[in-house]
């Protein structure tokens, strides 16, 4: 278990309206991200962080910001949600568990619908 | 671009089979993993191998970084390997993985 939660886990919303997903994590790592995941495809990277106020673009970031003020809450927002945005988000930490190698962990994802 | 094939797309099995799927990349990796997400939808980390081979009671993965492709076996398969396994390779560094379309494993009784 890596000590990684995602609220809310199911979430209704409209088109145009703002969204704000959460990612939290209990262990302090410096790396995290969000990914999506639609049907018949792999995870996307959105965003991530490779610390407190440090962020970057993946692959599929357009129309959505991110926030990362604490080390362990990594904030996804959709600031006026689109029926494309309807996916499964989820939100994963990178660490090097024996302090060998770094390993990708996820969250048991949060999924969004947009109506 | 950059590209991640997985085959085959989807693969139906006995309890008891052995199968390997295979992972092609497009170009060098600083890392490899493998993940198997179950049908609750959940992702679990099976491997991390930018190289060589790993095992892990009845699996095992085998990458050729200098050939492009990772290697995943499932030996004598339960019911509870069913699921999607993913292959995710990081070309740029900082674990920004690159997901192939998974490999859809489903284990018959």
């Amino acid at each position: 278990d890596a000590g990684i939660t995602q609220s809310p886990r199911h979430k209704v919303t409209e088109t145009g309206t703002p969204v704000t997903l959460r990612c939290h994590q209990t262990e302090n790592h410096r790396y995290m991200y969000w990914y999506r995941q639609d049907p018949g495809h792999g995870l996307r990277l959105i965003h991530y962080s490779y610390g407190v106020k440090d962020t970057d673009k993946g692959e599929v970031s357009d129309g959505y910001s991110v926030s990362r003020s604490k080390t362990e809450d990594f904030l996804l927002t959709l600031e006026s949600a689109t029926s494309s945005q309807t996916s499964v988000y989820f939100c994963a930490i990178s660490f090097a568990p024996g302090g060998l190698s770094y390993e990708q962990y996820f969250g048991p994802g949060t999924r969004l619908t947009v109506t | 671009g950059i590209q991640v094939e997985q085959s085959p797309p989807d693969l139906i099995l006995q309890e008891g089979a052995n199968s390997t799927l295979r992972c092609n990349f497009s170009d060098s990796v600083n890392n490899l993993q493998w993940f198997h997400q179950n049908p609750w939808g959940q992702l679990i980390n099976l491997f991390y191998i930018p190289s060589g081979t790993k095992q892990n009671g009845r699996l095992s993965a085998t990458t050729v970084a200098t050939e492009r492709y990772s290697l995943l076996y499932i030996s004598s398969s339960q019911t509870t390997d069913s699921g999607v396994y993913f292959c995710a390779p990081d070309f740029q560094g900082a674990q920004k993985l690159v997901f192939g379309q998974g490999t859809r494993l489903t284990i018959n009784p």
